[in-house]
Parts: structure tokens; C-alpha cells; sequence
């Protein structure tokens, strides 16, 4: 079975700055893809960004950029100069086939 | 079309009632997704449909839980005699067959409350 693990329930960054969410994830397929998800207080979750595991390079979303390293596993999403309004959960998330897999979240709070 | 769309946004329920939710996908999405999620916790996968027929489900659908999506469009997911361990948010999300893999679309989900 294919798990995703978010190791960090919470973190906080200033405002302006650039935080690093970790993510790391278990599979013995060698196709899939990876997301991180964002889901605001009582908002619905939305995609920031999405990997694929056959291209070495990492996926780069305006502000939101990823570290995918394949072979140890892990798939990190780095945030710069953040704002606000990126505070809210954040869910890693992993699909091989038909059903999209959800690490446990990090809280991100972001201070003025 | 505006997105996946899910009703109602709360239900506030006794224990032992039985629910119903509904979701709209996208229209032109084939399939459809039920995921719950618990407070502070991720989205567990529920079940999936491929316009009106159930693919796939989880073990965590227990015999309480049915769900259908009888024309391939809208879903309806019922809880009978419900817990207090069915309280969560249920999640609903769309794609198209073949493009999973570009992600789903959420709806913003029913939050249920069994008290």
C-alpha cells in the first residue's frame, strides 16, 4: 500500500520569508505523480502544484517550487516571499492509478 | 459551470438519523470521488465512480454508507444510523478518466455533526 507522510503537524514563517514543507512517501510503482494541495479555514482545497515522477526536474509554481528527490523518497514544497493569504493547511498527495493518496498535513501560519 | 458543488454545507444530526449528501461534479468529469476527512487529518479515500458505476471502495465504507451515482452526473452518499464517529467532513471530487493524474477537483465539502 502506498502511504504519504507529512512529518511536521505545524510550522510558522514571517511574512516575506520562505518556509520549506517536507513530505515523504512510500511506493514500489515507478510511475506516478505528486501534488500538494492547499486547503484554506473552511475553504475548499485547491492544487498548488503537481510532479511527475519521470522528470528529474522539479515542478515551479510562481512562489511554489518542490524538491523531488526520487530515490530517497521525499517531495518538499518550498514557498518564497510568503504572504498571508498562504496560510492554511497543506496536504501532499500521491496517485499511481485511480485514487489519489493524502499525507496527514501541515499547518502553516504565517506572521505579519 | 461553476466547479464541484456540495449540499448542504452542514448537517447537524442525532445519532442513530440517517443523512444523504449530495455532490455535483464538473459536468464534463466522468468520474466521481468521496473522500472523508476527520479535524486535523488528511482525506481518506471512501469510493469512486466512473460515471454511474462504483469502482472501487474502501474498507472504511462500512455497511452504514451507500453511495450511487444513478445517470453518470450528480452522487448521493447516505449514512444510516449514524455514530458520533461519522462526525467529519466529507469531501467530494471530480476528474476526468485518464487525467487523474493532473489531480481532482474539490468541492468544499458537507460538514457533518453527529450529536
Amino acid at each position: 500500500a502506498q502511504t504519504v507522510t507529512q512529518s511536521q503537524p505545524e510550522m510558522s514563517v514571517q511574512e516575506a520569508e520562505t518556509v520549506t514543507l517536507s513530505c515523504t512517501y512510500d511506493t514500489s510503482e515507478s510511475d506516478y505523480y505528486l501534488f500538494w494541495y492547499k486547503q484554506p479555514p473552511s475553504r475548499q482545497m485547491i492544487l498548488v502544484i503537481r510532479q511527475e515522477a519521470y522528470k528529474q526536474q522539479n515542478a515551479t509554481e510562481n512562489r511554489f517550487s518542490v524538491n523531488f528527490q526520487k530515490a530517497a523518497k521525499s517531495f518538499s514544497l518550498k514557498i518564497s516571499d510568503s504572504q498571508l493569504g498562504d496560510a492554511a493547511m497543506y496536504f501532499c498527495a500521491y496517485i499511481a492509478g485511480n485514487m489519489l493518496t493524502f499525507g496527514g498535513g501541515t499547518r502553516l501560519m504565517v506572521k505579519p | 459551470d461553476t466547479g464541484v458543488s456540495q449540499d448542504p454545507r452542514h448537517k447537524i444530526t442525532k445519532r442513530g438519523q440517517n443523512v444523504t449528501f449530495r455532490c455535483d461534479p464538473i459536468s464534463e468529469h466522468n468520474r466521481l470521488y468521496w473522500y472523508r476527512q476527520t479535524l486535523g487529518q488528511g482525506p481518506e479515500f471512501l469510493t469512486y465512480f466512473q460515471n454511474e458505476a462504483q469502482l472501487e471502495k474502501s474498507r472504511l465504507l462500512s455497511d452504514r454508507f451507500s453511495a450511487e451515482r444513478p445517470k453518470g452526473s450528480f452522487s448521493t452518499l447516505e449514512i444510516q444510523r449514524t455514530e458520533q464517529g461519522d462526525s467529519a467532513m466529507y469531501l467530494c471530487a471530480s476528474s476526468l478518466a485518464g487525467q487523474a493524474s493532473y489531480g481532482y477537483t474539490f468541492g468544499s465539502g458537507t460538514r457533518l455533526t453527529v450529536v
